[in-house]
């Protein structure tokens, strides 16, 4: 079946530490996957995607890269903000319109 | 920008009332989801619809309904409402990729 393991968190960095938050999958042929951002109070926004093997998906300082060989998505921020605080979801879109999220990941930046 | 709208931030109901919650979006999306999101589990599939009219169980439909009589209304119903189904539910609407969600509305059940 199709499935999404994120690490567990929650992660707690000081401003500037660089951030890599784990997510692999399992899925049959080739998904898209993405990053989900909530912030407080909040619905998900997009983060980033990456729809083929190889693609690097980035956005606001944020990347992450399609391994197809270690099926994984890492997110990974070089220097993290207080306002990155949040909780990440991890997902996968395989079948019509359906995506797979895995459990979430928070983020605790701290000043 | 796609505006997806729910109605209720926060609600509080009674086991074995019935429970609509309402989700609107503006941007004529053939596709619109209910999910409900609960701490370690992530968010979980309820139902979705590809048309107006159209439904699809996704993975937990047990103790739910939904109705689309309009492309840009999508309801989910509680049919007789339990304390298990206090949660959060996320509303989400797309034509492709990638999905847009809703604020969420968190639903307790006393």
């Amino acid at each position: 079946g199709n499935s999404v393991t994120q690490m567990e968190g929650p992660v707690t960095l000081s401003e500037e530490a660089f951030l890599t938050i784990n997510c692999t999958y399992t899925a049959t042929g080739y998904p898209s996957l993405f990053w989900y951002v909530q912030y407080p109070g909040e619905g998900l926004q997009l983060l980033l995607k990456a729809t083929k093997a190889d693609d690097k998906g980035s956005n606001k300082g944020f990347e992450a890269t399609y391994r197809k060989e270690t099926t994984s998505f890492h997110l990974e921020k070089g220097s993290v903000q207080v306002s990155d605080s949040a909780v990440y979801f991890c997902a996968l879109r395989r079948d019509f319109n359906k995506f797979y999220f895995g459990s979430g990941t928070k983020l605790n930046v701290k000043p | 920008d796609v505006k997806v709208t729910q109605s209720s931030r926060y609600l509080v109901k009674r086991t074995g009332e019935k429970v609509f919650l309402e989700c609107v979006q503006d941007m004529d999306h053939e596709n619109m989801f209910w999910y409900r999101q609960d701490p370690g589990l992530g968010l979980r599939l309820i139902y979705f619809s590809y048309d107006v009219k159209m439904k699809e169980k996704g993975d937990i439909p047990e103790g739910y309904s939904v109705s689309r009589e309009k492309k840009e209304r999508f309801s989910l119903i509680l049919e007789s409402a339990s304390t298990n189904q206090t949660s959060m539910y996320l509303c989400a609407s797309s034509y492709d990729q990638p999905q847009h969600f809703g604020d969420g509305t968190r639903l307790s059940i006393l």
